[in-house]
């Protein structure tokens, strides 16, 4: 079945260090978001994709769109405390149906 | 500017109950959409309102579950009877447009608990 596939699945880092997380799909998509979600609170999204090969940035926060329309890849540069969550990356599959990943839990060592 | 507001934020009740979940998207926001956050699974889409519309239900999980948008400024999700397998956190989420490739934005979502 079609499936996205986020990893890696936790990252443990020192603040200040940089981070990387990717997603891959079975399927090509024409839009990759990426979102945040703190403790108690609903996903906020980050940023939106919406062309293969772009790259958009949004502070210290830059996310890709691979040229294959099938990956996209979130950085974040300079980690603080307050990065720790929960980051998800999604796409529509057949453009109608709205699919996220697992999600990567980001714990900051002060 | 109000978001997309949820309530209650928390539900505990016992097995066998009603349990109706409420929304409100932000105002000008055409699409409404439901979600089921647990552990094991991860967000998953419930069902979709374009235009108060049901598009895709294929996400809710029986028939003791169900949604309605009698107006765009209110939705309800409804568990009836409710089971202890259907504890998570509930979210909604609007968008702009009307295809889901919009970006969605989420409400502060309800935990359910089902004893």
């Amino acid at each position: 079945g079609q499936q996205l596939n986020q990893s890696p699945q936790s990252m443990f880092i020192q603040e200040g260090e940089d981070v990387s997380m990717n997603c891959t799909s079975s399927s090509i998509f024409n839009t990759w978001l990426w979102y945040k979600q703190d403790p108690g609170e609903g996903p906020v999204l980050l940023i939106a994709l919406y062309k293969a090969g772009e790259l958009t940035s949004n502070g210290r926060l830059t996310a890709q769109f691979g040229i294959t329309r099938k990956d996209s890849f979130l950085n974040i540069s300079a980690s603080i405390p307050s990065d720790v969550g929960i980051y998800f990356c999604a796409g529509p599959f057949n453009n109608n149906d709205m699919r996220f990943g697992a999600g990567t839990r980001l714990t900051v060592k002060p | 500017d109000a978001g997309v507001i949820q309530s209650p934020r928390h539900e505990v009740t016992e097995m066998g109950q009603e349990v109706t979940l409420r929304c409100k998207p932000i105002s000008g926001h055409n699409s409404l959409f439901w979600y089921r956050q647990t552990m094991m699974r991860g967000l998953e889409l419930l069902i979709y309102f374009n235009n108060n519309v049901p598009i895709d239900d294929s996400g809710m999980p029986e028939d003791r579950f169900s949604a309605k948008m009698p107006n765009a400024s209110f939705s309800t999700l409804k568990i009836q009877p409710s089971e202890p397998r259907d504890s998570a956190v509930y979210f909604c989420a609007s968008s702009p447009g009307s295809s889901s490739n919009q970006p969605q934005h989420f409400g502060d979502g309800t935990r359910l608990s089902i004893l």
